[in-house]
């Protein structure tokens, strides 16, 4: 699996919009962007994933360059729970969820009032 | 629908014994994945259970084993634990190629 680097902690004031980047730029063709986040004591939650488009959901937008080789999340209006820690993951396969997930250790967002 | 549960929610147990953890997937979900987090760590998959058999599997040693049952609940079982084993153990279940749900895991200590 590819592997991705994520800064370690970003800091955003609530009701900003806030910018998650990841670098990924050994992913392969058919490979997936995942975006999980973990709440302090709770499993990670889906937020969203892409190929090669932008995606928008939600919970978020997910930006992907052209070259696939570093994606941004972001997070339009920040509340205080969206506080977590924030992980991105390349997946293999078509929709790539019935693989594993290989987790880093993300990038820790404070959001404050 | 009660999404993932997992059971219990904490236990306790000393090195040498055995423990068994249980997981009951998102309803409409057949696939089961188990992960196992460090403190400070991002979540290491364990293995993959898919039609009762292990689909996949992570860099854990042979202590670690599973079951999934034909209503795609699933067990975790550890054996000969080690102090190294303590970590919060969360399972995930999927359905086709739809996302990973997680559960809000079980926090296994051991002494």
């Amino acid at each position: 699996d590819a592997k991705t680097t994520q800064p370690p902690s970003m800091d955003c004031a609530e009701g900003r919009a806030a910018n998650l980047p990841c670098n990924h730029s050994t992913i392969s063709g058919n490979e997936y962007v995942y975006w999980y986040r973990q709440i302090h004591s709770q499993g990670p939650q889906y937020i969203i994933h892409g190929l090669k488009n932008n995606e928008t959901n939600e919970m978020a937008s997910l930006i992907i360059t052209e070259d696939r080789k570093s994606s941004t999340l972001i997070l339009p209006h920040a509340t205080l729970r969206d506080t977590a820690v924030y992980y991105c993951i390349v997946s293999p396969g078509s929709g790539g969820s019935n693989y594993k997930l290989t987790f880093g250790k993300g990038t820790l967002l404070t959001v404050n009032p | 629908d009660a999404g993932v549960t997992q059971s219990p929610t904490h236990l306790i147990k000393t090195r040498g014994q055995q423990v068994t953890l249980r997981c009951s997937p998102k309803s409409g979900h057949d696939t089961v994945s188990w992960y196992q987090q460090a403190l400070g760590q991002g979540p290491q998959f364990i293995f993959q259970y898919y039609e009762e058999e292990e689909r996949q599997r992570g860099n854990f040693p042979d202590r670690f084993s599973g079951h999934q049952f034909p209503n795609y609940s699933s067990e975790l079982n550890v054996n000969a634990l080690l102090l190294g084993d303590s970590a919060l153990y969360l399972c995930a279940s999927s359905f086709g190629w739809g996302e990973q749900f997680f559960g809000p895991g079980t926090r296994l200590t051991v002494l």
